[in-house]
């Protein structure tokens, strides 16, 4: 099972500011399977990324996905207020799917 | 509309059973891989099971021989059938439709308390 390991636990930034996540995988993702997803307290989860840099429907262009291989980023330039929450990575192989432990990003 | 509606949570003793649903609209379950996903109260997500198109279904080691993932193709809904059930099965159950190797579509979630 591919272990996916998310940095840092917790960011503390401000609106406007550039957040950076980490996400690195115990072994290559196959064919960039490679998911981000943005958690509000109280909410189900929601699609940012996937295919490591394709943005899901109706996600800002101020979310952007990158990486290849085992090393993974999600980019959110310039925060606003409802981005502050908690993002996981997630990825998919071999019919099971695993998810990161989460990054808060909190204001 | 592209829906997911959960339903069957409760409290249960460690042991009993549960059967959950997820009620689709929009789109027609037997045409998509579709799983359930859960999340321990203060915890991160888990993948727990998904039904393929053909059929095929999978499970997470924590749960396999316990819980068993099904459809009905005519009232277009997924079901969760839990046995066995034990304090770590605690969670948010989310059903969640795979695209792409992600989960594009997220269910609001049914709560399952494991408890005596």
């Amino acid at each position: 099972e591919i272990v996916l390991t998310q940095s840092p636990g917790t960011l503390s930034l401000s609106p406007g500011e550039r957040a950076t996540l980490s996400c690195r995988a115990s072994q290559n993702v196959i064919s960039g399977f490679l998911a981000w997803y943005q958690q509000r307290p109280g909410q189900a989860p929601r699609l940012l990324i996937y295919g490591a840099s394709n943005r899901a429907t109706g996600i800002p262009d101020r979310f952007s996905g990158s990486g290849s291989g085992t090393d993974f980023t999600l980019t959110i330039t310039r925060l606003e207020a409802e981005d502050f929450a908690v993002y996981y990575c997630q990825q998919y192989g071999s019919s099971s799917w695993t998810f990161g432990q989460g990054t808060k990003v909190e204001i | 509309e592209v829906q997911l509606v959960e339903s069957g949570g409760g409290l249960i003793q460690p042991g009993g059973s549960l059967r959950l649903s997820c009620a689709a609209s929009g789109f027609t379950v037997s045409r998509n891989y579709v799983s359930w996903v859960r999340q321990a109260p203060g915890k991160g997500l888990e993948w727990v099971s998904v039904i393929s198109i053909g059929g095929n279904t999978y499970y997470a080691e924590s749960v396999r021989g316990r819980f068993t993932i099904s459809r009905d193709n005519s009232k277009n809904t997924l079901y969760l059938q839990m046995d066995s059930l034990r304090a770590e099965d605690t969670a948010v159950y989310y059903c969640a439709r795979n695209g792409e190797g992600a989960f594009d579509v997220w269910g609001q979630g049914t709560m399952v308390a494991v408890s005596s």
